[in-house]
């Protein structure tokens, strides 16, 4: 049963601290998207890849956040400082392109920024 | 530009009986369209999608939903639900053109179930 998987699970940081959320993609996919859920805002798109490259990063604030492909099987979200404001759940997810557009998600990382 | 509307924000249910999810869209031709599933904790599972054929499309754990053009509506249905489709139902619409694989989400509508 193919998934997405997402680490850690759970992240309590203190402001100003940098944070990783790392994504592994289903494999064979090669769009990765990476999404911000809060109570507030929904569920908005932060960055999503295609063949490791990235295509749209519009959704994030650059000067904090980062998101990279080392590799097909690996993708990281960064935030550096972080601040309390980044506490929500962020979601990575998968899929193929030009085959129908669905997205497969992963379980999710809930970030608390004290 | 797509856009997604899901009128309902919270919908109470008994169980046992139907459901219909309204989802009403905005894009220029047909989009592709799906209904996701969240229960709490969990990240966003995919019930069914629909872009051509048949416009009465079946997913899993017994939804089916309906495109309908005229009204650019896709609503998700079940027959009779169950206390386990507590949860929140989000409908989403994706571009035709080649290599946008961006999803428009709407805000979601919280399913409560009553015994």
């Amino acid at each position: 049963d193919a998934r997405v998987t997402q680490t850690p699970r759970h992240k309590v940081t203190e402001m100003g601290q940098e944070v990783t959320m790392r994504c592994q993609p289903i494999l064979g996919h090669n769009t990765v998207f990476w999404y911000r859920q809060t109570m507030m805002q929904g569920l908005e798109l932060l960055a999503y890849f295609r063949n490791r490259a990235p295509l749209d990063d519009s959704g994030m604030s650059k000067d904090r956040f980062s998101a990279e492909m080392p590799d097909a099987t690996l993708a990281t979200l960064k935030i550096q400082p972080s601040e309390p404001r980044d506490s929500a759940v962020y979601f990575c997810a998968s899929g193929l392109a030009n085959s129908g557009k669905a997205q497969y998600f992963g379980p999710g990382t809930r970030l608390t920024v004290l | 530009a797509q856009s997604v509307t899901q009128p309902d924000i919270h919908i109470t249910v008994s169980e046992g009986a139907s459901l219909e999810l309204r989802c009403n869209y905005s894009y220029g031709a047909t989009p592709y369209l799906f209904w996701y599933v969240q229960s709490p904790g969990q990240g966003l599972q995919l019930l069914l999608k629909y872009f051509s054929g048949d416009t009465l499309v079946q997913g899993i754990k017994g939804f089916e939903a309906e495109f309908k053009r005229s009204q650019s509506s896709f609503n998700l249905r079940k027959p009779s639900v169950h206390w386990s489709d507590a949860a929140e139902y989000f409908c989403a619409v994706g571009p035709t053109n080649f290599g946008n694989e961006k999803l428009t989400f709407g805000t979601g509508t919280r399913l409560t179930i009553i015994p």
